[in-house]
């Protein structure tokens, strides 16, 4: 079983919609979560961080995390042609200020339709 | 633009063969990592260096190796390759070497390796 799972879609949307992505995860260690968008044959850019659970808001994104459940889900409001990628979740552990490695789900392909 | 800089952008090569892969990271980050990216296994963790030292190693092969020059460049050497090697292969830095808010990790654009 992988640490981190993630329904890959793809998921197809139009223009305008709420979109919801989410991503499960075991490892009860983990205290960091991200997500990040990776354009086509782009480098993955980061969105979203959260330490530990709770909501965090950034314009048209919402990130939350819910540990006790190892869910974390993102939102995206009023979406956009431009928010066509694939987005991928990210999550880490405390390692004693050893490293910053990240372990990341497989990545969902969102396309949104104009 | 990250800022992390990788070459070459692609590569062909034969089994068997031997590569190397260059990073340099953002100018000021400390830290480099290297992760490969496939289809079946997505975005996979493979070393993390921290200003020369090899701070965490992933799931990586024994063909491949890494290393952190004192200029802050990062290598990653791949040899006896194999068609499952077929792969695309970021860099990423940061800042600082552990866990912690601001120490975001920046990913290059990555190097497409294609194993014939």
């Amino acid at each position: 079983q992988k640490e981190v799972e993630q329904d890959p879609g793809p998921l197809s949307v139009p223009e305008g919609a709420i979109v919801s992505l989410n991503c499960t995860y075991s490892n009860s260690a983990f205290q960091y979560f991200m997500w990040y968008r990776q354009y086509s044959r782009k480098g993955p850019e980061l969105l979203m961080y959260t330490y530990s659970s709770g909501n965090k808001e950034d314009g048209r994104f919402t990130a939350q995390v819910d540990k006790s459940s190892k869910y974390i889900s993102l939102f995206i409001r009023d979406s956009q042609p431009s928010d066509s990628a694939t987005y991928l979740c990210a999550m880490s552990a405390n390692y004693g200020g050893a490293t910053n490695k990240l372990i990341f789900g497989t990545g969902t392909l969102l396309a949104v339709q104009p | 633009d990250s800022g992390v800089t990788q070459t070459p952008k692609h590569l062909i090569t034969a089994t068997g063969q031997r590569v190397t892969l260059r990073c340099s990271p953002r100018s000021g980050d400390l830290s480099v990592y290297w992760y490969q990216q496939s289809l079946d296994q997505g975005l996979q963790f493979l070393i993390h260096y921290y200003n020369g030292e090899e701070r965490a190693k992933g799931n990586i092969l024994e063909r491949f190796s890494a290393q952190q020059f004192p200029d802050l460049h990062s290598e990653l050497n791949l040899s006896s390759l194999e068609l499952g090697d077929s792969a695309l292969y970021f860099c990423a830095s940061s800042v600082g070497g552990g866990q912690a808010i601001g120490n975001t990790i920046y990913f290059g654009e990555g190097s497409w390796l294609t194993v014939v």
